[in-house]
């Protein structure tokens, strides 16, 4: 069974500066999701990644699979990026199916 | 949430009482995921269809829980009697497995029973 750990688990920024949350899991798998949840609750998927990096607008997120090991980084962080930021990963490895989630961490970011 | 709608939003219901909540994917997939959120417990599964069929419901915490999917465009999750401890946000998410995002997740339902 897949474990899931995050770091930070609180995060406080003031705009515009550069932001990394981590996310470590033990057992090997062929894809992570990085899922954002809005204060008003809902969540939103913001990448799948099996390998090597991917960009989205100001999210970058990048991949080690063989140190099992993923980062999710905000450029120019704003406020309205504040949210929490949840990894997850497949219950039992591969790349979909049932997924495993990450405490969140928890992102505020001051104007 | 253009993919997943559910239904309600909230509902507040007595102990004891029947609670029944709606998923109607709308965009294609071919697994349907129903997920519990609590401040405790964060993100669980609760049951997972796939193509329609439950695969697992392992985390379905007891009898009092129910999961249908009698077709690809309708899910219901059902608590009968329900209890404060299932006070918690519902999720109901699709993996369509081939995009760049993997899941979409509907609005979630907010369920407080007292």
């Amino acid at each position: 069974k897949n474990e899931v750990e995050q770091s930070p688990q609180n995060l406080t920024a003031q705009e515009g500066e550069f932001i990394t949350i981590n996310c470590s899991y033990s057992v090997g798998i062929s894809a992570l999701h990085w899922l954002q949840q809005h204060p008003g609750g809902g969540i939103v998927s913001l990448f799948m990644l099996s390998s090597g990096k991917k960009k989205h607008g100001r999210l970058i997120a990048t991949i080690n699979i063989q140190e099992k090991h993923s980062s999710l980084h905000i450029t120019a962080s704003h406020p309205r990026d504040s949210a929490v930021y949840i990894c997850a990963v497949p219950l039992y490895g591969g790349s979909q199916g049932n997924l495993i989630f990450g405490k969140g961490t928890k992102l505020s970011v001051k104007p | 949430d253009a993919g997943v709608i559910q239904s309600p939003r909230h509902e507040v219901t007595e102990m004891g009482q029947e609670v029944t909540l709606r998923c109607k994917p709308i965009s294609g997939h071919n697994s349907l995921f129903w997920y519990r959120q609590t401040m405790m417990r964060g993100l669980e599964l609760l049951i997972y269809f796939n193509n329609n069929v439950p695969i697992d419901d392992s985390g379905m915490p007891e009898d009092r829980f129910s999961a249908k999917m009698p077709n690809a465009s309708f899910s219901t999750l059902k608590i009968q009697p329900s209890e404060p401890r299932d006070s918690a946000v519902y999720f109901c998410a699709i993996s369509e497995g081939v995009d760049d995002y993997g899941y979409t997740f509907g609005s979630g339902t907010r369920l407080t029973v007292v």
